[in-house]
């Protein structure tokens, strides 16, 4: 089956320590996506990338980091600089990266700060 | 920019009663209307999305959303609650002028289903 897959499911880190977060797909998407979840805020755009070799930041980038080597992989790593990282994080692709494309999303990567 | 706000961050109805979960927006151009759905501790998935054409749009589940223009909304209805509907439940906007990565998601709607 086609999809999305996340890893780690759990995650814990120490202040001052930077974490990658693994996302893979096998639906030949274009455009992959993070996204941060908070209670009670919605999704939140870390970063996208709609072609190999190249990323764009989103509304929250900071602290965040990303690359895009292949088409089926576009890891994201949460460095020391992010202040609050604790949080959901949600990786997502489409198609093409247009308008009116429906998300896939994976089952999510939770990361919390001790 | 487009925004979108979901009135009610928690609704509960009892199970067999029709569910009502309401959505406004806002656009300077024609929007692109979503709704997903997110089990606990999963990731979203698509329930019902309205780009062009039909206004009444039906999606999994036995949910469906209609588009008014006129008052701005994509309410989701159902009309019989199952148990298995208990999820929270995101409206998103997007506008056809641009990609993806401008869709924006609301706060979320916990909808709790009672027995």
């Amino acid at each position: 089956d086609g999809g999305i897959t996340q890893s780690p499911k759990y995650l814990f880190r120490k202040e001052g320590q930077n974490v990658t977060l693994s996302c893979e797909q096998n639906l030949n998407h274009d455009a992959m996506y993070w996204y941060r979840q908070d209670p009670g805020q919605g999704l939140r755009l870390i970063y996208y990338s709609q072609i190999v070799n190249d990323f764009q930041k989103g509304d929250i980038a900071e602290g965040y980091s990303v690359s895009r080597e292949k088409k089926e992989s576009f890891p994201l790593t949460v460095t020391s600089a992010q202040k609050n990282p604790t949080a959901f994080y949600l990786c997502a692709s489409t198609r093409y990266g247009l308008a009116g494309e429906e998300l896939f999303f994976g089952e999510g990567s939770r990361l919390t700060v001790l | 920019a487009q925004s979108v706000t979901q009135l009610g961050s928690h609704v509960s109805v009892s199970e067999g009663a029709l569910v009502l979960l309401r959505c406004n927006y806002s656009s300077s151009v024609p929007p692109y209307l979503f709704w997903y759905v997110q089990y606990p501790n999963q990731g979203l998935q698509l329930l019902l999305k309205y780009t062009t054409g039909a206004t009444l749009v039906k999606g999994i589940n036995g949910f469906e959303a209609e588009f008014k223009k006129s008052e701005t909304s994509f309410h989701l209805t159902k009309p019989s609650a199952h148990m298995s509907d208990a999820a929270e439940y995101f409206c998103a906007v997007s506008e056809s002028n641009f990609g993806n990565e401008k869709l924006t998601f609301g706060t979320g709607t916990r909808l709790t289903i009672i027995p």
